[in-house]
């Protein structure tokens, strides 16, 4: 079974240009997770969709962040513009979402730099 | 921001040492998880616990549900290099698939 997969591994950016980042779940799950992640600390969670609805996006930053998950499969989350401090890493994580096994598996993530 | 208390925040110990980390919240969770994550790398999830008290393991590790569901452990027997790496424990409440994390455990093993 193919993991979850994230691209691009690494972006480097000048501020103020948008960015955008791919996520493709792991077939079959449900539930979508887009989290932030700065050096030294845990994941943030920015999103997450149950099939294509956002069900909670209370910590998304919706002047400059935005997300779509089309189909309820791949999500793309989007920066624009980006700034010095949205440097971190962004991971995408699914689950079955179906009530009990509820375990969520990461992709590697994205390792974004704004200069 | 984190909604789990997760300590010690790093650890330092001696290669066949055993090891004891912990995750508490004032919130009640209906799932623990607990992930290391390698330098340049994505979490990688190791235990998942379903039921209060349930005790898990998966070779040397073994983690805990906490009886008040409102926390968890996770030890690691006789460590080696390869333990070294940042650990994390993972809470997801009742009937609903938010899933919140502690600020990890950093353990740094000396052969």
């Amino acid at each position: 079974e193919a993991g979850v997969v994230q691209s691009p591994r690494y972006k480097i950016i000048e501020k103020k240009q948008p960015v955008a980042f791919w996520c493709n779940p792991i077939s079959g799950h449900n539930t979508l997770y887009w989290y932030l992640q700065n050096l030294g600390q845990g994941p943030e969670l920015l999103i997450r969709y149950e099939n294509e609805e956002a069900v909670d996006d209370s910590q998304l930053p919706k002047d400059r962040f935005s997300a779509e998950r089309l189909k309820g499969v791949d999500s793309t989350l989007k920066i624009q513009p980006a700034e010095l401090g949205d440097s971190a890493v962004y991971l995408c994580a699914s689950s079955r979402g179906d009530g009990f096994y509820t375990e969520a598996f990461f992709g590697q993530g994205t390792r974004l730099t704004v200069v | 921001g984190q909604q789990l208390n997760q300590s010690p925040q790093s650890m330092f110990i001696q290669e066949g040492e055993d090891v004891s980390m912990n995750c508490t919240s004032s919130s009640i969770f209906n799932t623990w998880l607990w992930y290391k994550q390698d330098p340049g790398e994505g979490p990688v999830l190791l235990i998942a616990l379903y039921k209060a008290g349930e005790l898990t393991s998966n070779g040397r590790l073994t983690a805990q549900f906490g009886i008040t569901r409102k926390d968890s452990f996770l030890n690691i027997s006789a460590s080696i290099p390869s333990d070294v790496g940042i650990y994390f424990c993972a809470g997801i409440r009742y009937n609903n698939n938010d899933m919140r994390f502690g600020a990890g455990t950093r353990l740094t093993v000396k052969p």
